[in-house]
């Protein structure tokens, strides 16, 4: 079966500095993994995913992630945070064979300080 | 692009009367929805998928006589929870899978339920 673990319930960075937010992925075919932002008492919104093409995936917003197969990794970075980008962020991967529901990790909240 | 209107986006209801929620998909196909539960500063909870004209499949320890799904159409599909109670608050999300995009999944804004 497919999971995804978050790394870190909290990030806080200052306005201008570099985000990362941890994804690891176990799965026993190759992933299609999935980078959404929840911001409060909304929906969730596509920053990006991939999907067995290109490792390095560009998103909206600045966002940007990397499928590393060998660290089982897809983190998600933005060069420079900006304030509006305080949110809660999830990592998904497909479930295979499981009617392609996909598979959150527990989220990551990021906070920006001025 | 994709676009899931959910309605309503906050409901109050008393403890004991039924509660329906509408996703639909505005200009797209969804063969697939999903349903999904979640708590303050938690991750979702997939509830159930329902494909449209089939019966919905309800995750395990989901109660499919409490949460009624029904996807009568290719752009709409109804959530009701019925015979509500203060531990059925909570923030309901649908999702629509696009049939034109196999990996394409648009969430609706999502709709907080408080039961009083």
């Amino acid at each position: 079966a497919q999971s995804v673990t978050q790394l870190g319930s909290h990030v806080s960075v200052s306005e201008g500095a570099l985000v990362l937010l941890r994804c690891n992925y176990s799965s026993s075919v190759p992933p299609y993994l999935f980078w959404y932002v929840q911001y409060p008492n909304q929906g969730l919104q596509l920053l990006l995913k991939y999907t067995s093409a290109a490792t390095l995936v560009k998103g909206i917003n600045g966002f940007e992630a990397e499928f590393k197969k060998s660290e089982t990794s897809f983190h998600l970075t933005k060069p420079s945070a900006h304030m509006s980008d305080a949110a809660e962020y999830f990592c998904a991967v497909r479930g295979y064979n499981q009617g392609g529901k996909l598979i959150f990790g527990q989220g990551t909240e990021l906070s920006v300080k001025p | 692009g994709a676009v899931v209107s959910q309605h309503p986006s906050r409901v109050i209801c008393k403890s004991g009367t039924s509660v329906k929620i509408e996703c639909r998909s505005l200009d797209f196909q969804a063969t697939t929805m999903f349903w999904y539960r979640q708590f303050p500063k938690q991750s979702l909870m997939l509830m159930a998928t329902s494909n449209e004209g089939s019966k919905a499949t309800y995750e395990q320890g989901v109660e499919k006589d409490k949460f009624l799904i029904n996807h009568a159409s290719l752009t709409l599909s109804t959530l009701t929870v019925t015979s509500a109670h203060p531990e059925d608050s909570s923030f309901y999300i649908c999702s629509a899978r696009d049939v034109r995009e196999r990996d394409g999944y648009t969430f609706g804004s999502g709709t907080r339920l408080t039961v009083v």
